[in-house]
Parts: structure tokens; C-alpha cells; sequence
């Protein structure tokens, strides 16, 4: 089983403020098809997961375009340019390229 | 638009079975895998299982394996969880989403599942 490890745990931000978290597997996450199945989810209080990124990088449509994800093998960067009051929750990264599928423990975003 | 609505969860004890069922609408239900993921309590996300586009592959975690079923319905765009022999420790919202490129790209909203005597 791959295990994917957030960093930090949590994450107080001041608003307009930028945030970043890490997400490390524990093996490679290139998939044999050659692709990367890295996403990023938020959970905002009292909400299912959302999905943000998928395959490292790739915004969802409605994302706003201050969410940015980066990284490559098995280290993992989603970026928050300028936090907003609506982005607080918690932030999933998770690998879609092997089963049993697995998520990162989470990381809290909250405001200062 | 997209949708997936979870349904059946309740209070069971101990040992006994549950079905959930999740309901698809607003894409073509035959072209997508679908997942459950589940969230005890205060806690993170837990993958528990999934099924092909085409029914042909099962994916179980170790935690559920031999006790929980996944199957489909083409028929009504509907995906079930069989769960047998529950436990307290499965306990948790279960959520359906659609699997996509390696994602999970539509949640729905819940269903509550608790197991205690």
C-alpha cells in the first residue's frame, strides 16, 4: 500500500496571505500508462471532499486559479496564492495509481 | 448535471448488514468506475472500494475485505455497498463519487453509518 504523508498538519494562514502543502508517497506515483494520479481535495466544514487538482496539476473546472499544484515521483506541492476566507477546511492530496487507493491524513487550513 | 446520492445508512448493531445504494444521474453511468470512501468521526478519509467501468474489477481495502460487497446496476445507473458482519469501527459517513482520470471528481453528500449496541 502506498502511504501519502501530509505536511504540516495544520496550517494557520493570514488572509491574502499564501499557504502551501506538502504531500510525500511512499514510492513513485508515475503510473506504467506514464501519467502521475496525484489529486487534491478540499473539505470545507460540514461539506463532502470536493475535488481541485487532478493528475498533479490540472485545475477543475471553477477552481480558482490561485490553487496551483506541482511536483513529480513522490513529492507533492499544492499552492494557495492568496488565502481566502472561503478556503478554510481541510485538504486532501490522494493517489489515484495504484490500489488500494489512499489518502494523505489531511491538512487544516484555518485563519489567524 | 453530475450527481451521485448516497442512500441506506442507519443505526445497526453489531454483526449485522447494511446496503448502501448510490444513485447516478447527469453522465453516462457505463463509462466511470465508482468509489466508496468513508469518514468515521472527527477523522480523515479512508478508501473503502470500488468497481470498473464494466463490472469486470473489484477493489477492496484490507479493513473491509470479505465482508463488504460492491456490485452495480446499469440498468438503474445505481451502485450498491453490501456490508456484512459490521463492526463499531465502521462507523463513519459513507460517500459515493465517480471515479475519473484517476480522481475522484463527484462526491455526494453522505450517508451516516453507525454500528453500536
Amino acid at each position: 500500500e502506498i502511504v501519502m504523508t501530509q505536511t504540516p498538519l495544520s496550517s494557520p494562514v493570514t488572509l491574502g496571505q499564501p499557504a502551501s502543502i506538502s504531500c510525500r508517497s511512499s514510492q513513485s506515483l508515475v503510473h506504467s500508462d506514464g501519467n502521475t494520479y496525484l489529486s487534491w481535495l478540499q473539505q470545507r466544514p460540514g461539506q463532502p471532499p470536493r475535488l481541485l487538482i487532478y493528475r498533479i496539476s490540472n485545475r477543475v473546472s471553477g477552481v480558482p486559479d490561485r490553487f496551483s499544484g506541482s511536483g513529480a515521483g513522490t513529492d507533492f506541492t499544492l499552492k494557495i496564492s492568496r488565502v481566502e476566507a472561503e478556503d478554510v477546511g481541510v485538504y486532501y492530496c490522494m493517489q489515484g495509481t495504484q490500489f488500494p487507493r489512499t489518502f494523505g491524513q489531511g491538512t487544516k487550513v484555518e485563519i489567524k | 448535471q453530475v450527481q451521485v446520492v448516497e442512500s441506506g445508512g442507519g443505526v445497526v448493531q453489531p454483526e449485522t448488514s447494511l446496503r448502501l445504494s448510490c444513485a447516478a444521474s447527469g453522465f453516462i453511468f457505463s463509462r466511470h468506475a465508482v468509489h466508496w470512501v468513508r469518514q468515521a468521526p472527527g477523522k480523515g478519509l479512508e478508501w473503502v472500494t470500488s468497481i470498473s467501468y464494466d463490472e469486470n474489477y473489484e477493489n477492496y481495502a484490507d479493513s473491509v475485505q470479505g465482508r463488504f460487497t460492491i456490485s452495480r446496476d446499469s440498468s438503474k445507473n445505481t451502485v450498491y455497498l453490501q456490508m456484512n458482519s459490521l463492526k463499531p469501527d465502521d462507523t463513519a459517513v459513507y460517500y459515493c463519487a465517480r471515479g475519473r482520470d484517476g480522481s475522484l471528481d463527484s462526491w455526494g453528500q453522505g450517508t451516516l453509518v453507525t454500528v453500536s449496541s
